[in-house]
């Protein structure tokens, strides 16, 4: 069984639509990260949560926002998805330590119309 | 800008060939990740190095850190089909930054 599991894998939205992605992880990690991948761009840090009551900005934080409602899952919401926002978002893990390692999940890819 | 830039960012080579991939940077990192990503999947860790200077060996892939840690390169020998995808540094300063990844395409 996957470790690090996101869904939903694929999701179809309008412009205006609220949309949540969810992450859950079995591998006792206190730290989760939510990702967005875009060609020629790599992977870019939306938010991210070091343990259940901590919560923090990445990168481009702007029109995303994250819940930690346990130790094991972390979702991200757009409250309001527009067309740039269409990407594969990933879900990562890692534990407290001197190279942060990350696990994935196997991303969501969003299409925003 | 990218803080980490990759290159070259597309590959395409034979099978049997030699190749190096870089990710350099202006900024120092307290280490630096190579991660391999297959499509529909997420990134897969290869190797972390630390130390400036520092080479890791993994079976046909070498690893080098540089020696002031701002910049490091992937060596792959004798490269096979199986090693096609996407190859992403990762380098940690109190946050992960990624590059924009080299997509290599090894042809049988």
């Amino acid at each position: 069984d996957a470790d690090v599991t996101q869904t939903p894998r694929n999701r179809i939205t309008k412009t205006g639509k609220r949309i949540m992605l969810e992450c859950s992880q079995t591998k006792g990690h206190d730290r989760m990260y939510w990702y967005r991948q875009d060609p020629g761009l790599g992977l870019r840090l939306i938010y991210y949560s070091f343990d259940v009551k901590d919560i923090n900005k990445g990168e481009i934080s702007d029109g995303y926002s994250v819940s930690r409602q346990a130790q094991a899952k972390f979702s991200l919401s757009l409250e309001s998805a527009i067309p740039n926002q269409t990407a594969l978002y990933f879900c990562a893990t890692s534990v407290k330590g001197p190279t942060d390692t990350q696990y994935f999940g196997p991303g969501t890819r969003l299409t925003v119309l | 800008t990218q803080l980490l830039e990759q290159s070259p960012q597309f590959l395409s080579i034979q099978e049997g060939e030699n190749l190096t991939v870089y990710c350099n940077s202006s900024s120092v990192f307290s280490s630096l990740q190579w991660y391999r990503q297959e499509p529909g999947e997420g990134p897969v860790l290869l190797v972390t190095v630390v130390t400036g200077g520092e080479v890791k060996k993994l079976k046909r892939l070498t690893f080098q850190f540089g020696d002031a840690r701002k910049d490091s390169s992937l060596h792959i020998t004798a490269a096979q089909p199986g090693d096609t995808g996407l190859y992403l540094c990762a380098g940690n300063n109190n946050d992960m930054r990624f590059g924009a990844g080299t997509r290599l395409t090894v042809k049988p």
